[in-house]
């Protein structure tokens, strides 16, 4: 069982530069979302998704883009990296019946020369 | 969504059981009480939710209070694989958007 898979694991950037943030979910959920945290700190919510095609903005989307291009995959892009999006990126996704948990991926650490 | 406090730390005996409160005295009538937790490094992992019943599962027990004010998660056999970061989440059941407001949580320490 896959679940939610997060790519890369681990990166270090330099400011300035992009990437891109993959997330791939085998559950056939609707919902997909992406956090932040930071030390000593509760998830924040950056993006979300409730379906193929479509995006929203969460607490803190600011200096991030995001894409559903297929129903399993959510990307977050980070298109000029600044040291203040140095954090542990978590990905998750849930299914539309009734109240169902959100799966987590193991999160990516990013850190921001 | 209703705010809830959690103590920020709290330690258990291994083997011995946990219970963790959760205080949410401003909850709505229409809103669940959700538990996450959070081992060191790994993403959340949702544990139990309920609405005014117990609620029981294989991994913990929660118990709510009649007037819904506060709510206590039980882990009835601790082990040292349970020292993580707990949350107590309190949210509408459903909704569109679904996201979750995590808290600071408690940190609970399992020693041998």
């Amino acid at each position: 069982n896959a679940g939610v898979t997060q790519t890369p694991k681990f990166r270090v950037l330099k400011t300035g530069q992009s990437m891109t943030l993959l997330c791939a979910q085998d559950m056939n959920h609707e919902y997909m979302y992406w956090y932040r945290q930071d030390p000593g700190m509760g998830l924040r919510l950056i993006h979300y998704s409730v379906g193929e095609g479509t995006t929203a903005k969460g607490e803190v989307p600011d200096g991030y883009n995001v894409s559903r291009l297929k129903k399993q995959n959510f990307l977050l892009g980070l298109e000029s990296a600044a040291p203040s999006q140095t954090s542990v990126y978590f990905c998750a996704s849930s299914s539309t019946q009734g109240y169902q948990p959100q799966h987590f991926g193991d999160g990516t650490r990013l850190s921001i020369l | 969504d209703a705010k809830t406090t959690q103590p920020p730390s709290m330690d258990c005996a291994e083997g011995r059981a946990a219970n963790l409160p959760c205080n949410h005295s401003t909850i709505s009538g229409n809103e669940y009480v959700y538990w996450y937790r959070q081992i060191h490094s790994q993403g959340p992992q949702y544990i139990i939710h309920g609405l005014k019943n117990n609620e029981t599962n294989e991994m913990a027990s929660l118990i709510i209070t009649e007037d819904r004010k506060s709510s206590t998660l039980i882990l009835p056999h601790a082990t040292l694989r349970d020292t993580a970061v707990y949350y107590c989440i309190v949210r509408v059941r459903g909704g569109s958007q679904g996201n979750l407001i995590f808290g600071k949580g408690t940190k609970l320490s399992v020693k041998p």
